[in-house]
């Protein structure tokens, strides 16, 4: 049972591009959670999503961030117009079942966004 | 106000029994305590959760006092590949929230 996937593992882009990051969740589960990791620090939350539904969007920056998790296909996690400080490490999770109460949550192997 | 507190980094040798505390004085009636487990360029890996007393699984034991203010993480007889950063976290829901975590580094 593979585990959760994501894509690339490594993006450099140079200000301004587009980024785009792709999460596909462990088999089976429906639920899935985007984070951002700068050095030296743990994981911020960023949003979280279930098929075709943004459940909880707190933690995403309000301008240049977006994601989406359609019904087919891979969670997307995309930032227009990249600065220097979205440099990070964005790491996707996924769960069975929406977390109302604690639930496992399990990570990918991360993106590690490079802007020049 | 942070959620958890714990030491920034402690040392060990193989072999030896790490215990790694975390106090989480404002933890919350539903709370449960989760530790994570992160190797540099991975993602956090999942080691142990509880809610009172202790749980124990093949890699860990998780020890919570009656008050719950804090929890011990247990790693018996550690090795070299047990360097990394463990992440005490509290709460529920969706939101996992992490705080700098523990660097255990292991030496011979």
């Amino acid at each position: 049972n593979a585990g959760v996937m994501q894509n690339p593992r490594h993006l450099v882009r140079r200000r301004g591009q587009e980024a785009r990051l792709r999460c596909s969740p462990m088999k089976g589960h429906s639920h899935v959670y985007w984070y951002r990791q700068l050095p030296e620090e743990g994981l911020k939350f960023m949003v979280y999503l279930q098929k075709e539904n943004i459940i909880d969007e707190s933690g995403m920056p309000k301008e240049r961030f977006s994601a989406e998790f359609p019904k087919e296909g891979p969670s997307i996690l995309r930032i227009q117009q990249v600065v220097r400080g979205d440099s990070a490490a964005y790491f996707c999770a996924s769960s069975p079942q929406g977390s109302l109460t604690q639930e496992t949550q399990y990570f990918g192997p991360g993106t590690r966004l490079l802007v020049l | 106000l942070a959620k958890t507190t714990q030491p920034i980094s402690m040392d060990s040798y193989e072999g030896q029994e790490v215990n790694i505390t975390c106090s989480h004085n404002n933890i919350a009636t539903n709370d449960y305590i989760t530790w994570y487990q992160q190797f540099p360029s991975q993602g956090p890996r999942f080691i142990i959760q509880g809610y009172k007393t202790k749980v124990t699984n093949e890699v860990a034991s998780l020890f919570i006092p009656a008050d719950r203010k804090s929890s011990t993480l247990s790693l018996p007889r550690v090795s070299l590949s047990d360097t990394a950063v463990y992440y005490c976290l509290t709460g529920g829901g969706n939101k996992l929230t992490f705080g700098t975590g523990t660097q255990l580094k292991v030496e011979l």
